[in-house]
């Protein structure tokens, strides 16, 4: 696609249930991203994939969070149980390839911004 | 730990004056740097990427590195409301796939 795709934009769900964010990056990206922006607070790195390697893991903040990513491409970001804490947006980026990152940066989707009550 | 250091703001100047926006980084080791605007409300997008001492260019931004000082800046010349933004620092050692973002200064430019 011409941009990294996120849904939904939007999420409300009650303490305690499980949510699913997904991701579609740019066609031929190998690298995929997921952030987490609280308000007023910085990035906060989650998970890294890259191609057919295994993921990078060490930014999810518990075992409540997992994400897949699925042939290479679509990615989808999962909540269990969800918490109050939770709450922010979540925002997925893909690049051409991790390392070039280096010298490329990121493309961002626009985000899900998701709401615990 | 790498810790990307950013000055909150917001800052405010008028249009038509230069913007300068400063950002400090702890890991000796990183060797790209980017600065990435964020609209309120918006995901971030990516304006500059430096990697070498000195000043780079793309029309009204320039971006500043200083590896011994461990200092990067973005100037914005003939500033524009539109520019009014939150502006993120990151920065990259070398071999990691993974930035480190600062939390991003406010900048307001009023008409």
């Amino acid at each position: 696609g011409a941009g990294v795709s996120q849904s939904p934009s939007n999420k409300v769900t009650e303490k305690g249930k499980d949510v699913e964010l997904r991701c579609d990056p740019i066609s031929g990206h190998t690298a995929l991203y997921w952030y987490r922006q609280s308000l007023g607070q910085g990035l906060e790195f989650l998970i890294y994939f890259q191609g057919n390697s295994a993921p990078d893991k060490s930014g999810l903040p518990s075992d409540r969070f997992s994400a897949e990513r699925t042939g290479g491409s679509v990615s989808t970001l999962t909540i269990q149980r969800t918490q109050q804490e939770d709450s922010a947006v979540y925002l997925c980026a893909s690049s051409l390839e991790g390392w070039l990152t280096g010298k490329d940066g990121y493309t961002f989707g626009s985000g899900t911004r998701l709401t615990v009550v | 730990q790498k810790e990307v250091e950013q000055n909150s703001g917001p800052l405010s100047v008028p249009e038509g004056a230069i913007a300068s926006l400063n950002c400090t980084y702890s890991d000796r080791g990183s060797q790209s740097f980017f600065w990435y605007r964020q609209y309120s409300g918006k995901s971030p997008e990516l304006i500059m990427s430096i990697y070498s001492n000195g000043d780079k260019e793309d029309g009204r931004f320039t971006a500043q590195l200083n590896k011994a000082s461990q200092y990067v800046s973005l100037l914005i010349r003939d500033s524009q409301p539109s520019d009014s933004a939150t502006y993120l620092c990151a920065a990259q050692s070398g071999g990691s796939y993974i930035p480190t973002f600062g939390r991003g200064t406010s900048l307001i430019v009023h008409p």
